[in-house]
């Protein structure tokens, strides 16, 4: 069945810009019509909704993020990537990788990474 | 934005009790609610999606309800393993989810 891995730091510097990728194993994320999202949770608080993309590489973000958010595919390599800029922090969290179906409903998840944002 | 309002924040109970769960929208959002059960440490699990339909592989005591502003989920006879907090999520517009409810054991 489908899996999910997210990889990146655990530990970004204030300013700059948070780089992860989500592995997609057991299926291709070019079938199927499925959103890639992106989720975070900061420790001992609730889910925010980050963005994702759609196969076709149309993409949707929070508002309160977007101007900071870049998220992308990478076919070849059946993956997708977060990119948010400016990072402090407040962006310190656990960062969910997740596979949607059409009303944001998302069913797999990966097991989820932590970031720290810090000097 | 809509905003997602769980009640109650927190909830004690026993194993065998049915429990429900609230979330209210600010604006009307039809069906476009999804359910979700997160245990410490874990990724969320989906429950229930579009707000009544069971995910495949939730066991049939979890039920969903509601449309438009209102909605709950059920649990008809709790579990040891369904100690944990769950969070509604509504899809009509940019997804948000609520706050959550840490359901714990009386």
């Amino acid at each position: 069945q489908v899996q999910l891995q997210e990889s990146g730091p655990g530990l970004v510097k204030p300013s700059q810009t948070l780089s992860l990728t989500c592995t997609v194993s057991g299926g291709s994320i070019s079938s199927g019509s499925y959103y890639w999202s992106w989720i975070r949770q900061p420790a001992g608080k609730g889910l925010e909704w980050i963005g994702r993309i759609y196969t076709s590489g149309s993409t949707n973000y929070n508002p309160s993020l977007k101007s900071r958010v870049t998220i992308s595919v990478d076919t070849s390599k059946n993956q997708f990537s977060l990119k948010l800029s400016s990072v402090t922090a407040a962006d310190t969290a656990v960062y969910y990788c997740a596979r949607e179906v059409g009303i944001a409903a998302a069913g797999i998840w990966g097991q989820g990474t932590l970031v720290t944002v810090s000097s | 934005d809509i905003q997602m309002t769980q009640s109650p924040s927190s909830l004690s109970a026993s194993v065998g009790d049915r429990v429900t769960i609230t979330c209210r929208a600010s604006q009307s959002i039809s069906s476009y609610l999804n359910w979700y059960q997160q245990k410490p440490g874990k990724a969320p699990k989906l429950l229930i999606y579009a707000a009544s339909s069971l995910q495949s592989g939730v066991p049939s005591r979890f039920s969903g309800s509601g449309s438009g502003t209102d909605f709950t989920l059920t649990i008809s006879s709790l579990q040891p393993e369904d100690f944990a907090t769950y969070y509604c999520q509504q899809s009509y517009s940019t997804p948000a989810f609520g706050q959550g409810t840490r359901l714990e054991i009386k």
